[in-house]
């Protein structure tokens, strides 16, 4: 079974602050990817990496795919109230795509 | 623009009761996808299904569930005898090719077992 550990799993900091969030496996991905999810609805993506060492950026926020394609991060610069919500990275692996157990981000104005 | 639509959006039941989850995926989609979510809890993956066929299925999809693509369009996820333990939001997905490719995910159906 391929496990995705994220960290943290809260974070509630104040609007214009910068924040990293890690997503870390002993397993290999073929690509991990980050997704958003608002209360009462499903994943959205965000973004898929694909390549070790790739970095993405999406506006303010950052992806980074390690070298060995088992970890992630997401680097959101300078936060807004509106960047707040649960953010999962995924991975594909086999025939499906596994979760992490979420980072639950507050901005608080 | 496609999404994936999911119905109910709640259901309520007794424990031992039967439960059918429909969904219909994206039309040119290949791929679809259970998932369920206990409050509060990660996103756990159920089972994948391509061709008519399980393609993968996580320890939790046990003889209780099954799937089926009845009619070409729909996409249905059975629970045959309900426990407490069920109550979960339950997510369908699906995806155009497998792998690294976006799984578009439906509004989810709150399954609450009582």
């Amino acid at each position: 079974t391929q496990l995705l550990e994220q960290s943290p799993q809260f974070l509630s900091i104040q609007e214009g602050e910068n924040l990293t969030v890690y997503c870390n496996s002993s397993s290999v991905f073929s690509s991990l990817q980050w997704y958003r999810q608002e209360p009462g609805e499903g994943p959205v993506l965000l973004v898929t990496v694909v390549t070790g060492g790739e970095v993405k950026k999406l506006k303010r926020l950052t992806f980074q795919f390690g070298d060995a394609r088992k970890d992630s991060s997401l680097h959101i610069t300078a936060a807004q109230p509106g960047d707040t919500g649960l953010y999962l990275c995924a991975g594909w692996g086999g025939n499906m795509l596994t979760f992490g157990g979420g980072t639950r981000l507050m901005v608080k104005p | 623009e496609p999404e994936v639509t999911q119905t109910p959006s709640h259901q309520v039941t007794q424990m031992g009761q039967e439960v059918i989850l429909r969904c219909v995926p994206i039309s040119n989609h290949l791929y679809f996808y259970w998932y369920r979510q206990i409050l509060g809890q990660k996103v756990e993956f159920l089972v994948s299904f391509y061709n008519n066929e399980i393609s993968e299925k996580s320890e939790i999809f046990d003889d209780q569930f099954s799937v089926e693509r009845p009619d070409g369009s729909n996409f249905t996820l059975k629970i045959r005898s309900t426990k407490l333990e069920d109550s979960a939001m339950y997510f369908c997905a699906s995806s155009e090719r497998l792998l690294n490719t976006e799984a578009f995910f439906g509004q989810g159906t709150r399954l609450t077992v009582v």
